[in-house]
């Protein structure tokens, strides 16, 4: 089955600085990647997320890269801001699987903090 | 729309006591999924449900059971509650297992096990 590993598990930046954490994964056959931001008290939300069939997404300061080939995948928040202070996961799936393929297996998460 | 809705947000048990944390979404969503959350471990897939009528056990099941009640809701039962079981659990639920779209998780619920 899958397993995803996810680094650093915490990571402290200043205001403006950026912010990267990297994730890979061993399953060749996943080919779906979202990100989950977490904020204190709540649950994980998508932030971005990307499919096999692109190397690279942005979405204003967030953007995520995938090299299939090593198995990694990476986000990237810059010019961060103290509500970018939050854990992040990372998670790979196969898309289009039935049973138990399809599910999302979730790194261990980064705990993101952003000092002013 | 409230999106997906878990109870209650906060339990103490003690050892051996049963309970269960209820889950309802209002999104129409086929498939529905727990997951624990501890510390420095992630979230743990427990049991899953694809469709209404159907449920399979994901990653950590031992101790747990479900019932998908209906398309909307989605319980989790405890029938013995250990202190290994201490833990915050997530509801969540997508379209469809295939579509791999975003997953919308509940706001958890923190359960304590004496």
């Amino acid at each position: 089955g899958e397993n995803v590993e996810q680094h650093p598990s915490t990571l402290s930046v200043q205001e403006g600085d950026s912010a990267v954490i990297k994730c890979t994964y061993s399953d060749s056959a996943s080919n779906y990647f979202p990100w989950y931001k977490q904020e204190l008290g709540k649950g994980p939300q998508l932030i971005i997320d990307i499919r096999s069939n692109v190397g690279e997404k942005k979405d204003q300061r967030i953007a995520v890269t995938l090299n299939k080939t090593a198995k990694h995948f990476s986000l990237h928040i810059t010019e961060t801001q103290p509500e970018d202070s939050a854990v992040y996961f990372c998670a790979a799936s196969p898309m289009n699987y039935g049973g138990s393929q399809g599910n999302l297996i979730f790194g261990k998460g980064t705990k993101l903090s952003v000092k002013p | 729309n409230a999106g997906v809705t878990q109870t209650p947000k906060f339990q103490v048990l003690k050892t051996g006591q049963s309970m269960t944390l209820q889950c309802a979404q209002d999104m129409n969503h086929n498939s529905m999924y727990w997951y624990r959350q501890d510390p420095g471990m992630g979230l743990r897939l427990i049991y899953y449900s694809a469709s209404e009528g159907t449920t399979d056990k994901g990653e950590v099941p031992n101790g747990y059971n479900v019932s998908r009640l209906n398309k909307r809701e989605f319980s989790l039962r405890l029938e013995s509650a250990a202190p290994s079981q201490t833990s915050v659990y997530f509801c969540a639920s997508r379209l469809t297992v295939e579509s791999a779209g975003e997953l919308f998780f509940g706001e958890g619920s923190r359960l304590t096990v004496l």
